[in-house]
């Protein structure tokens, strides 16, 4: 997880948006990756977006990419409470393995 | 017809003993990996598998040995289990080796008393 910094909390009320902040080191990932871990499950694949792109929008997910400072972002819009859970920002820098972030545990208040 | 699935889903045992956990995948995909999340919920790789051929080895513990019997299974054995090796281990796949999306399993949460 050093190569991937993420703030650990973030706490929202329902029908706000949650912006998830990530750095990370290796310019030469392709892709970045979003994935969600909700309590007691597995990683689900959230969004990824490709080095060459500024944003992607999925929904109620943009992803915001700063190639140049190594700086990636997730908004959700309205937010709502089936999205609390971790949120683990990775990179790709080998290409054969994910660096992952140390989470981001998401807490959204009615 | 889960994509990715891993048994058993909890595993509880003593220190000492030896134990597998399985990793299945139907999604054709040519890569299979192994994660190890531990209590702080921090995620790293630990071994992965291209056709059958061992491709990343991350300092893991010689007690821990992967096992590719065909490219959609990578089973996991764990020798002389420790204390320490209590943790949620995800298997995952992705369709080759390559900056590629990789989907996971749901886990297999591992308690050494």
């Amino acid at each position: 997880g050093e190569d991937v910094e993420q703030s650990l909390f973030l706490s929202v009320r329902e029908g706000d948006s949650s912006v998830i902040n990530c750095t990370y080191t290796d310019s030469s990932s392709t892709y970045l990756y979003w994935y969600k871990q909700e309590p007691g499950a597995g990683l689900q694949l959230l969004t990824y977006i490709f080095s060459n792109m500024d944003m992607k929008q999925d929904q109620r997910l943009t992803v915001l990419l700063n190639k140049k400072d190594k700086h990636l972002s997730l908004r959700i819009a309205d937010t709502q409470t089936g999205d609390s859970a971790i949120y683990f920002c990775a990179e790709s820098p080998s290409g054969y393995k994910l660096s992952f972030g140390a989470g981001t545990t998401v807490t959204v208040r009615a | 017809d889960t994509a990715v699935s891993q048994t058993p889903k909890y595993l509880v045992t003593q220190m000492g003993n030896d134990k597998s956990i399985k990793c299945e995948q139907n999604l054709g995909h040519d890569t299979m990996y192994w994660y190890k999340q531990d209590s702080k919920k921090f995620l790293k790789i630990m071994f992965s598998y291209n056709n059958k051929e061992l491709i990343i080895n991350e300092t893991v513990p010689n007690r821990f040995s992967p096992k590719s019997p065909d490219k959609a299974h990578l089973n996991l054995h764990i020798n002389s289990l420790e204390l320490g090796d209590s943790a949620v281990y995800f298997c995952a796949s992705s369709p080759g080796t390559r900056q590629e999306t990789q989907y996971f399993g749901p886990g297999t949460r591992l308690l050494v008393l």
